[in-house]
């Protein structure tokens, strides 16, 4: 089946904006993750989905960061008010939600705030 | 900090040869991964290694993992240009779902 998409693929956006990113997970996996990845950085986690558990959002980096999902599906991330140091590329993924947590990734957003 | 670090931080070989990468965690795992992105995009997951596990294979890919020394190793043997990516240790940090990334090895492959 379709693996994780994400969309948009780039975003620009000026300082102080805000903006929406979009994850369709693998259909039926119940876990979905978002990480940033600045430049020539590894990733850094940002929050965890699990079923219908409250979010582990220890890795959101201030209140302007949020996140949902919708129906255990479709999540998105929005971020309020962007500065220039959000620009990144950001990383969903999404796994069974099992144990063995192998996570399948999309293809990132790059957002760039001017 | 980053529980897992990546050694070395690039690594230009040539083709045909072998490319080992290193990676140090700090915290019990109960698995360890390795994943290689291409071009800064999306992730693919290469394979995973439980603890109780000291070795696996798949394909040319052998990866070690020493949980003494908090410690696994990436092989790929007989190199090929499209091996040309960087390679990322990710590990549970003892059963949280969340991965823990290190900052990752950028290989580069020489024709």
């Amino acid at each position: 089946g379709a693996g994780v998409s994400q969309s948009p693929s780039n975003k620009v956006t000026e300082k102080g904006k805000d903006v929406e990113l979009r994850c369709d997970p693998i259909s039926g996996h119940t876990a979905l993750y978002w990480y940033r990845q600045s430049l020539g950085q590894g990733l850094e986690f940002l929050i965890y989905f699990q079923g219908n558990s409250a979010p582990d959002k220890s890795g959101l980096p201030s209140d302007r960061f949020s996140a949902e999902r919708t129906g255990g599906s479709v999540s998105t991330l929005t971020i309020q008010r962007t500065q220039q140091e959000d620009s990144a590329v950001y990383l969903c993924a999404s796994s069974g939600g099992g144990w063995i947590n192998e996570q399948f990734f999309g293809p990132g957003t790059r957002l760039t705030v001017l | 900090s980053q529980q897992g670090e990546e050694d070395p931080q690039a690594l230009s070989i040539q083709e045909g040869e072998n490319a080992t990468m290193n990676c140090s965690y700090k915290t019990s795992i109960n698995n360890l991964q390795w994943y290689r992105q291409n071009s800064g995009r999306g992730l693919v997951h290469l394979i995973l290694i439980r603890s109780n596990e000291r070795e696996k294979h798949s394909g040319r890919l052998r990866v070690t993992l020493d949980t003494s020394k908090k410690s696994s190793s990436l092989l790929i043997t007989a190199s090929r240009a499209a091996d040309t990516a960087s390679y990322f240790c990710a590990t549970d940090a003892g059963g949280a779902q969340k991965l823990v990334f290190g900052q990752g090895t950028r290989l580069t492959i020489n024709p």
